[in-house]
């Protein structure tokens, strides 16, 4: 059971590139979503997705664009990669938008240098 | 919008003593959950304990526990016999009942164990 994998680990970009990063689960989650996480700030909601073909806005999606094509899968996209994107960015799953108690499954993350 | 704080930004603590971190929230709804995460350095996030709004009894997880305090929109850690295995970054997290309902979490406080 992988559960939520994320790749790659470690990348680094120049200013101006893209590049996806990749989120896949194994567990018939219907939630998906991508959060960054930077000093001091916590973990801040980028996009989130409720099921295949639905996504939706966090709280900084700006320089982000996210599609849920399959139930396993939730690529998150820097289309121009910009200094301030430097972040730990998370991949987090789980059973249905309405979880309750039901926690928030993380991957291992990425670990994003813009230069 | 609801928001966490957890205003102590670093603690330690000597082994085998215990710990309390501290949260607070604010919010207007009368039920939701609350959870504390930990990420140790390997990056990995890791659920340590939950709890729902509703009900009033304090969630116990073996040397884990919380005091939460409705009225005071209090949700606090307490970790007794403290191992060297418990240092790590712990964040506190509130999500509403609300369908898509999103993880809110605090800044996160790193925890020290002194052996």
């Amino acid at each position: 059971n992988a559960g939520v994998t994320q790749t790659p680990k470690f990348q680094v970009l120049k200013t101006g590139q893209s590049m996806t990063l990749q989120c896949a689960q194994d567990m018939n989650h219907e939630y998906m979503s991508w959060y960054r996480q930077d000093p001091g700030m916590g973990l801040r909601l980028i996009h989130y997705s409720v099921g295949a073909g639905i996504t939706d806005q966090g709280e900084v999606p700006n320089g982000y664009n996210v599609s849920r094509s399959t139930t396993e899968d939730f690529p998150l996209r820097l289309l121009s990669a910009a200094p301030s994107q430097t972040s730990v960015y998370f991949c987090a799953s789980s059973y249905s938008s309405w979880t309750g108690l039901r926690p928030l499954h993380f991957g291992n993350g990425t670990r994003l240098t813009v230069t | 919008a609801q928001t966490v704080t957890q205003s102590q930004p670093e603690m330690s603590v000597q082994e085998a003593e215990t710990v309390t971190l501290s949260c607070t929230y604010d919010t207007s709804e009368s039920d939701y959950y609350l959870f504390w995460y930990k990420q140790p350095p390997s990056r990995q996030m890791i659920l340590v304990i939950r709890q729902e709004a509703y009900k009033q009894q304090n969630a116990t997880e073996n040397r884990f526990s919380v005091n939460f305090q409705k009225a005071a929109k209090s949700f606090s850690l307490k970790i007794s016999d403290s191992q060297l295995g418990d240092a790590a970054m712990y964040f506190c997290a509130y999500r509403s009942t609300g369908a898509n309902s999103k993880l809110t979490f605090g800044k996160g406080i790193t925890l020290s164990v002194r052996p």
